[in-house]
């Protein structure tokens, strides 16, 4: 199965500022990739899809980019509702797989 | 309005057995592929269990094989995940999930599974 793996594992950032997440796949899942969003006690949120396409309500300061094996998520001026953990995970293959996750906490 | 709820979850002895369902409503039930999804507590998510649509093809993870089984009633709208022979590190947070075009779009709320003395 593809392993995903996320970095850095926590991310410390003011709000206002720009952060950028990544995630890179052990083979190629061209294209398909998510980005999800969770917060404590909810279920994962679906951001981005397509490796860059945003999801239905997503506010267009989250970007993804990447292809292949190498993926980023941008979120460019963090709120506070933005700091949880994100997920990347590929549906590529069969089963899908998550990265372990990014915290992306206030500073 | 698409909706899945989890239930069955609860306290259970290392070495027992239980049964989760997930009732969908809000869709076509029998046209998707659905997932079962945990998180152990303060872990990430791993995908525990999958059926096909019509319930021909399924997938276990290496840590759940053998030990849980995954089926799904078309005619009732549910999915369900019998486990057994639980372990301590089956303790987590179960979500089922549906795969839309060809990722989970929609997630139950998830359903806590303790497995302890």
């Amino acid at each position: 199965e593809i392993v995903m793996t996320q970095s850095p594992a926590t991310l410390s950032v003011s709000p206002g500022e720009r952060a950028t997440l990544s995630c890179r796949a052990s083979q190629s899942v061209s294209s398909n990739l998510v980005w999800y969003q969770q917060k404590p006690g909810q279920a994962p949120r679906l951001l981005i899809y397509g490796a860059s396409t945003r999801a239905t309500g997503i506010p267009a300061r989250f970007s993804g980019s990447g292809s292949g094996t190498e993926f980023s998520l941008t979120i460019s001026s963090l709120q506070s509702e933005d700091f949880a953990v994100y997920y990347c995970q590929q549906y590529n293959n069969w089963p899908r797989t998550f990265g372990q996750g990014t915290k992306l906490e206030i500073k | 309005e698409v909706q899945l709820v989890e239930s069955g979850g609860g306290l259970v002895q290392p070495g027992g057995s239980l049964r989760l369902s997930c009732a969908a409503s809000g869709f076509t039930f029998s046209g998707y592929l659905l997932y079962w999804v945990r998180q152990a507590p303060g872990k990430g998510l791993e995908s525990v269990s999958a059926i096909t649509s019509n319930g021909d093809k399924t997938y276990y993870a290496n840590s759940v094989k053998g030990r849980f089984t995954i089926s799904r009633d078309n005619s009732k709208n549910t999915l369900y995940l019998q486990m057994g022979s639980l372990r301590a590190e089956d303790m987590a947070v179960y979500y089922c999930a549906r795969v839309g075009t060809a990722y989970f779009d929609f997630w139950g709320q998830g359903i806590l599974v303790t497995v302890s003395s």
